[in-house]
């Protein structure tokens, strides 16, 4: 099955400093990708989706420009928290979208900012 | 926006045992998807079962099967011969068949314990 990998999959780092996670589909191109946020014990919540070489289209009280999204080639996007809050640590899972529609996950980064 | 609805925060079953989780949804396409994720404590999100609005019959995947009843909105997952490692939050997911580019729109997810 298709595999979409995702780096790191912890990071910690200082408030006000930003982090990037990168999520790659393996072995297959993915036109579309997605990022997911999920506080715990909570549902998946969409934050934006990612179509390659295009802008990415944020979902609504999501800052785009907090949440600076790439998707340079089919087969990478990264997700880079800017300034970093406390209130920004969270899990953080990519999707990628194979053109039979079938989305894959990544297997998610936890992101502690202290 | 779809809406999709789980009652549901948390269920049990006995090792064994046959369990079934529900999962509601809110819709004006025709046309659309819908899914079965699992994700362990691991939280690496696994898709479980899937099924084409389209397509009257119900999905099976092994002791995995749906009962999808398109006119209610309603698709739940029923989960024969649990086994403990079924132990996981499970998410009901939509996403319409226009194309690949929209996302998937989860539940709130089930939490199912399964007990020896």
């Amino acid at each position: 099955g298709a595999v979409v990998s995702q780096h790191p999959s912890r990071v910690i780092c200082k408030s006000g400093t930003s982090v990037k996670i990168e999520c790659r589909s393996l072995d297959f191109q993915a036109t579309t990708m997605f990022w997911y946020r999920q506080f715990p014990k909570k549902s998946l919540m969409l934050m934006a989706t990612s179509n390659e070489g295009s802008k990415a289209t944020y979902e609504q009280g999501v800052e785009k420009d907090k949440f600076l999204i790439n998707h340079a080639s089919l087969t990478l996007s990264t997700l880079t928290v800017t300034s970093a809050h406390p209130e920004d640590s969270s899990f953080y899972i990519c999707s990628a979208s194979s053109v039979s529609h079938e989305q894959y996950f990544g297997p998610g980064t936890r992101l502690t900012v202290t | 926006a779809q809406t999709v609805t789980q009652s549901q925060p948390e269920m049990s079953v006995q090792e064994a045992e046959t369990v079934t989780l529900s999962c509601t949804y809110d819709t004006s396409e025709s046309d659309y998807y819908l899914f079965w994720y699992k994700q362990p404590p691991s939280r690496q999100m696994i898709l479980v079962i899937r099924q084409e609005a389209y397509k009257q019959q119900n999905a099976t995947e092994n002791r995995f099967s749906v009962n999808f009843q398109k006119a209610a909105k309603s698709f739940s997952l029923k989960i024969s011969d649990s086994q403990l490692g079924d132990a996981a939050m499970y998410f009901c997911a939509y996403r319409s068949a226009r194309n690949s580019g929209y996302a998937l729109n989860f539940g709130k997810g089930t939490s199912l314990l399964v007990t020896p």
